[in-house]
């Protein structure tokens, strides 16, 4: 299956520091990328779409200026969390897809991201 | 609005056992695509199954089948012969305008 590779799987870090967090599509050309949070012992909760050339869509209740993504190739996105706070500690995931409304979201391995 | 429920928050079952996962949408358009995905406790998403709504034929993946009733919106996951690996989340998901609708989640204990 498509392979989808997502770093850093785990990141702490200080308050007021920003994070990158990057996502890469091994195998196939990714045409849109989602950025996913997820809570302890919920479902994902989709946070942003980006589709390779344009501005991200963000979902309603994400802060554009807080959670930065970039999408600049086919294979590849970057979700940035600036000045992290507490509160934004979380885990977060990314899948790519080719587009095509039969073909899954293909997943990355996820970030735990603890902020101090 | 288009929606997803799954009504069983967890469920435990012996080792070997059937167990089937129920799942609920709700959607407007005349075809759609409909998924189930595990997490195990490495937190990874793993496709589990796909069904396209237009095939009438319930799709099959080894031990992992489902039952697709169109008019009902229903898609619950049937898991022949559990194994201890089986045990994850399990999330139902409906694929609207390329974005996944997502269920709250099952989650699915098997026991030794």
């Amino acid at each position: 299956g498509a392979v989808v590779s997502q770093h850093p799987s785990w990141v702490i870090c200080k308050s007021g520091t920003s994070v990158k967090i990057e996502c890469r599509s091994l195998d196939f050309q990714a045409t849109t990328m989602f950025w996913y949070r997820q809570f302890p012992k919920q479902s994902l909760m989709l946070m942003a779409t980006s589709n390779e050339g344009s501005k991200a869509t963000y979902e309603q209740g994400v802060e554009k200026d807080k959670f930065l993504i970039n999408h600049a190739s086919l294979t590849l996105s970057t979700l940035t969390v600036t000045s992290a706070h507490p509160e934004d500690s979380s885990f977060y995931i990314c899948s790519a897809s080719s587009r095509a409304p039969d073909q899954p979201q293909h997943f990355g391995d996820g970030t735990r991201l603890s902020i101090l | 609005a288009q929606t997803v429920t799954q009504s069983q928050p967890e469920m435990s079952v012996q080792e070997a056992e059937t167990v089937t996962l129920s799942c609920t949408y709700d959607t407007s358009e005349s075809n759609y695509y409909l998924f189930w995905y595990k997490q195990p406790p490495s937190r990874q998403m793993i496709l589990v199954i796909r069904q396209e709504a237009y095939k009438q034929q319930n799709a099959t993946e080894n031990r992992f089948s489902v039952n697709f009733q169109k008019a009902a919106k229903s898609f619950s996951l049937k898991i022949s012969d559990s194994q201890l690996g089986d045990t994850a989340m399990y999330f139902c998901a409906l694929n609207s305008n390329y974005q996944l609708i997502w269920g709250a989640g099952t989650k699915l204990i098997i026991k030794p």
